[in-house]
């Protein structure tokens, strides 16, 4: 049982759209990610977030991307014009503490047409 | 920069034989190394951790060594079944993100255990 709930599990969107998603933590945890996986490619960081700010982001983290604790409990991912190139699976994770396992959740697939 | 390799070809073992996955790492030396089981179209699933001054850790048909000379670490799925098959990821901390380290993957090694 995944200790985190990503919805939707499947967004298809169209190019140039928002959208955002949702991460629900089962307990109180205060790191979080975000990764990605392209299609047949590796699991690649996106962005970490502590004590409600953005405590590193990658490079594909552009502008584009934003992050938010909305009600303190749900972790969402937002992308504010989609691109073909963001289509992939999104992971939420998350860690209860300082060199511990991460925990991921199983994804929302988003497709962009 | 950091570099993790683990066997791009699928490995294909019989039931009941024990599955051996290698994950070799350069340029850095990681605190911790963690694997993972990925089924297709789910999330990655934490099996694993081993922290760099233990040499092997155990759970049940699990085995992980973690050689810190050789930048190796050795997964090992004793009396393999046909549910093992699925892809392994190894992953590794980024030295430079402090203690919530975000982790580098590699790209995985596909296990098919045959009955």
């Amino acid at each position: 049982e995944p200790e985190v709930t990503q919805t939707p599990s499947h967004q298809v969107t169209q190019m140039g759209q928002e959208v955002i998603l949702r991460c629900v933590p089962i307990s109180n945890h205060l790191y979080f990610y975000w990764y990605r996986q392209i299609l047949g490619q590796k699991v690649e960081f996106l962005v970490s977030f502590y004590n409600n700010e953005i405590s590193e982001k990658s490079e594909i983290f552009d502008d584009q991307f934003s992050v938010e604790r909305p009600d303190g409990s749900n972790f969402t991912l937002k992308i504010r014009s989609t691109k073909l190139e963001d289509s992939a699976m999104y992971f939420c994770a998350i860690t209860q503490g300082s060199n511990q396992p991460q925990h991921f959740g199983d994804g929302t697939r988003l497709s962009i047409l | 920069s950091q570099k993790i390799e683990q066997n791009s070809e699928a490995l294909n073992i019989q039931e009941g034989k024990t599955a051996t996955l290698t994950c070799n790492y350069t340029n850095y030396s990681p605190a911790y190394l963690q694997w993972y089981r990925q089924d297709p179209g789910r999330g990655p699933v934490f099996l694993l951790l081993i922290r760099e001054n233990e040499k092997e850790k155990r759970k049940e048909r699990l085995k992980v060594t973690f050689d810190t000379t050789l930048k190796q670490s050795l997964f090992h799925i004793t009396a393999s079944q046909p549910a093992d098959s699925a892809t392994y990821l190894c992953a590794l901390p980024s030295p430079f993100s402090g203690g919530y380290n975000k982790l580098i993957f590699g790209a995985g090694t596909r296990l098919a255990v045959h009955p």
